[in-house]
C-alpha cells in the first residue's frame, strides 16, 4: 500500500551544525511532497514544500531535495538552532488526491 | 489572520460517553480534514470533506466515529461510546481546497477516556 517512511526516527545535532532529514516514499504517482514541523503540545507548522518538476528548493534555512529516481526527499536546515527541535514530517500528495499522505516522524535534538 | 482554531483544547471523558470535537477552519478554504495522532506517533487520517462533495471517510476507524461539516464551514467530530483506545490528539487542517495541497493545522483537542 501507499507508505511514506523515515530513516532516522530520532536525529540529535550539535548546535550551529547542519541538520539532514530523511525521507522514502513508495507512491510514484505523488507530485508533490511537504514538510511540516511539529512542536511539542502543537499543531503542523509547514515548513516547506517541492513538487516532482523539481529537484531542489530553497527556504530561509532550509532546503528540501527530491530525488524521483530513488523515491527519496530529504529536508536540509542550516546552523540548526535550539528552536529547531521538533518531530518532522514529510507527507505526499499520492497523485491527484487533494489528501496527504504523512510519513512517522523524526525528532530532532538540537544539543547546545 | 485567523488561523484554524479547535475546542476544547483539553477533553477527559469516562469510558461510554460519547465526544464531541469542534473545529474551525481558516474562512474561505473549501478542504477540511480531521487526523488523529496518538503519543509519538504519525498522523491518522480521518475524514475529508471538499466543498459540497460527499466526504471521504475511508480513514475512519469504527462506526462511532463520524463527522460533519455544516455551511461549508465548521466541522465537528463525533466519537459514540467512547474506548481508552480512542485517547489522542485530533488534529483539524483546512487548505485552499482543489490542487492546493498545503493544509494549515489547527492546535488539536487532546481526548482522554478514562
Amino acid at each position: 500500500g501507499e507508505s511514506v517512511g523515515l530513516h532516522l526516527p530520532t536525529l540529535s545535532v550539535q548546535e550551529g551544525d547542519n541538520s539532514i532529514i530523511n525521507c522514502a516514499y513508495s507512491n510514484s504517482a505523488s507530485d508533490y511532497f511537504i514538510w511540516y514541523k511539529q512542536e511539542s503540545g502543537k499543531g503542523p507548522q509547514f515548513i516547506i514544500d517541492i513538487r516532482s518538476n523539481m529537484d531542489k528548493r530553497q527556504g530561509q534555512r532550509v532546503t528540501v531535495l527530491l530525488n524521483k529516481t530513488v523515491k527519496h526527499l530529504s529536508l536540509q536546515i542550516a546552523a540548526t538552532q535550539p528552536g529547531d527541535s521538533a518531530v518532522y514530517f514529510c507527507a505526499e500528495n499520492g497523485g491527484a488526491t487533494n489528501k496527504l499522505i504523512f510519513g512517522t516522524g523524526t525528532l530532532l535534538a538540537v544539543q547546545p | 489572520g485567523a488561523g484554524v482554531s479547535q475546542s476544547p483544547s483539553n477533553k477527559v471523558t469516562e469510558k461510554g460517553k460519547d465526544v464531541e470535537l469542534r473545529c474551525d477552519p481558516i474562512s474561505g478554504h473549501t478542504a477540511l480534514y480531521w487526523y488523529r495522532q496518538s503519543l509519538g506517533q504519525g498522523l491518522e487520517f480521518l475524514i475529508y470533506f471538499q466543498g459540497n462533495s460527499a466526504p471521504d471517510k475511508s480513514g475512519l476507524p469504527s462506526d462511532r466515529f463520524s463527522a460533519e461539516r455544516t455551511g461549508g464551514s465548521v466541522s465537528t467530530l463525533t466519537i459514540q461510546r467512547t474506548q481508552q483506545e480512542d485517547s489522542a490528539v485530533y488534529l483539524c487542517a483546512s487548505s485552499q481546497g482543489q490542487g492546493a495541497y498545503e493544509q494549515y493545522f489547527g492546535p488539536g483537542t487532546r481526548l482522554t477516556v478514562t
